[in-house]
């Protein structure tokens, strides 16, 4: 069983949809948890950052955790087709040295058609 | 300002051949993290390095597979008599201090060299 799973997709929503995300994972020590967005050939960028249960807004991007669960999701409202990329979740036990090593997901394409 | 800069960006090599992937942290960062991202498969850990010293190797294949970080110079990760499965795309990131990537900071990944094997 992988640590962090999460659905590849391709996902194909029409603009200004609310898309939804998701990964479930199984290591407990999993403390921290990003979501990266990666276009096309180029390196990923960190979107959003959580460390507690909750939801945290920035923007059109929301975030939930639920550590209960192991569960963890993204949501983009009034999706735009600039949001065409893959979606990668990661996660880390946290920091300082071995620990704060990112275990990714696959990643989910999500194209957002005009 | 410039971000976290890998070369080169496109990598051809027989099999057999030597693989030198290099990459220069942002500027005042010390550490550096080295990942594998195969075809539809997410980014694999390979190696973390602080300069000169390497911290957690566990992601790294036991054989032909090496990373440095010198004191001056860029990261190196070198791959020896390279393999048709070695072909992927090789990440490096870079922070300044040991928390990581798990900080609420401006994303720090290069752009990436794609090695293939031929």
């Amino acid at each position: 069983q992988k640590e962090v799973e999460q659905d590849p997709g391709p996902l194909s929503v029409p603009e200004g949809a609310i898309v939804s995300l998701n990964c479930t994972y199984s290591n407990s020590a999993f403390q921290y948890f990003m979501w990266y967005r990666q276009y096309s050939r180029k390196g990923p960028e960190l979107l959003m950052y959580t460390y507690s249960s909750g939801n945290k807004e920035d923007g059109r991007f929301t975030a939930q955790v639920d550590k209960s669960s192991k569960y963890i999701s993204l949501f983009i409202r009034d999706s735009q087709p600039s949001d065409s990329a893959t979606y990668l979740c990661a996660m880390s036990a946290g920091y300082g040295g071995a620990t704060n090593k990112l275990i990714f997901g696959t990643g989910t394409l999500l194209a957002v058609q005009p | 300002n410039a971000g976290v800069m890998q070369n080169p960006r496109h990598l051809v090599r027989r099999r057999g051949q030597e693989a030198r992937l290099r990459c220069s942290p942002m500027k005042g960062h010390s550490h550096v993290y080295w990942y594998r991202q195969l075809p539809e498969e997410g980014l694999k850990f390979m190696v973390y390095l602080q300069k000169e010293n390497i911290i957690d190797e566990s992601g790294m294949p036991k054989e032909r597979f090496s990373a440095e970080f010198p004191k001056e110079g860029p990261s190196i990760l070198r791959i020896q008599q390279v393999v048709r499965g070695d072909s992927a795309a090789y990440f490096c990131a870079s922070s300044p201090t040991d928390r990581g990537l798990s900080m609420n900071t401006e994303a720090f990944f290069g752009q990436g060299t794609r090695l293939t094997v031929v």
